[in-house]
């Protein structure tokens, strides 16, 4: 099986950073993908991670460290329209798109 | 990337019956994916549909409850038999889409299913 824990909910305001993390313990682990999910909308990919370090794509960036089985996604200069929920998922196995999902971080972005 | 088209969008169903719900991606992939979105929940893998194979079924999905076609490579149908109300969720496709310097996993826009 597969336990991965991040936190329900963060609050942040606009300007600032935010860094939201993620456990994980499972075999055969592959990789670390972060999604972006608005309400009633379906999850928009953020980042993939399968080697150790730190991924960056615009104000948003994705660390991995598969030793310590833990990832953290770091969003910068935080806007309004980034409040959703983050999802972090975990690749198992040799099936890359085969994820199992944390429960989600609601974040709110106050102005 | 990729892009995923799912049928219906959304759908009002009465308990007992079965809903088909269909995925089209405009690219060839080997693995396409279904998953569940129950209210304020997470997602949660249902099953791997392999073209040319029987699905893969994760621990709690059975086939008799969701079977899955994969007829090629750019479709699959996922049905919901015997439909309760537990069964109100959203249901998602997705599939892995590798490029030369990127890897990604894209979602279609999902099925809100309500059994009444």
């Amino acid at each position: 099986g597969q336990n991965i824990d991040q936190p329900t909910e963060m609050t942040a305001t606009e300007g600032a950073i935010v860094q939201i993390n993620c456990t994980y313990q499972t075999s055969g682990f592959n990789g670390l993908f972060w999604y972006q999910q608005h309400a009633g909308e379906a999850p928009t990919f953020l980042s993939y991670n399968v080697l150790d370090g730190l991924e960056e794509k615009g104000r948003f960036s994705s660390f991995l460290s598969r030793s310590k089985g833990y990832s953290y996604l770091l969003l910068k200069e935080l806007q309004m329209k980034d409040s959703a929920s983050y999802l972090c998922a975990v690749s198992r196995g040799s099936t890359l798109g085969r994820l199992y999902f944390g429960r989600g971080t609601q974040l709110t972005v106050w102005p | 990337s990729a892009v995923i088209s799912q049928k219906p969008s959304r759908d009002i169903c009465q308990r007992g019956t079965s809903l088909t719900i269909q995925c089209q991606v405009d690219s060839q992939v080997t693995m396409m994916f279904w998953y569940r979105q129950q209210p304020g929940q997470s997602l949660t893998l249902i099953a791997t549909a392999n073209q040319g194979s029987e699905a893969t079924y994760e621990s709690g999905f059975v086939i008799d409850k969701f079977p899955i076609s994969r007829p090629n490579l750019t479709f699959s149908t996922l049905t919901v038999s015997n439909m309760s109300p537990e069964d109100s969720s959203i249901y998602l496709c997705s599939v892995e889409d590798k490029a030369e310097d990127a890897t990604e996993a894209f979602f279609g826009q999902g099925t809100r299913l309500t059994v009444v």
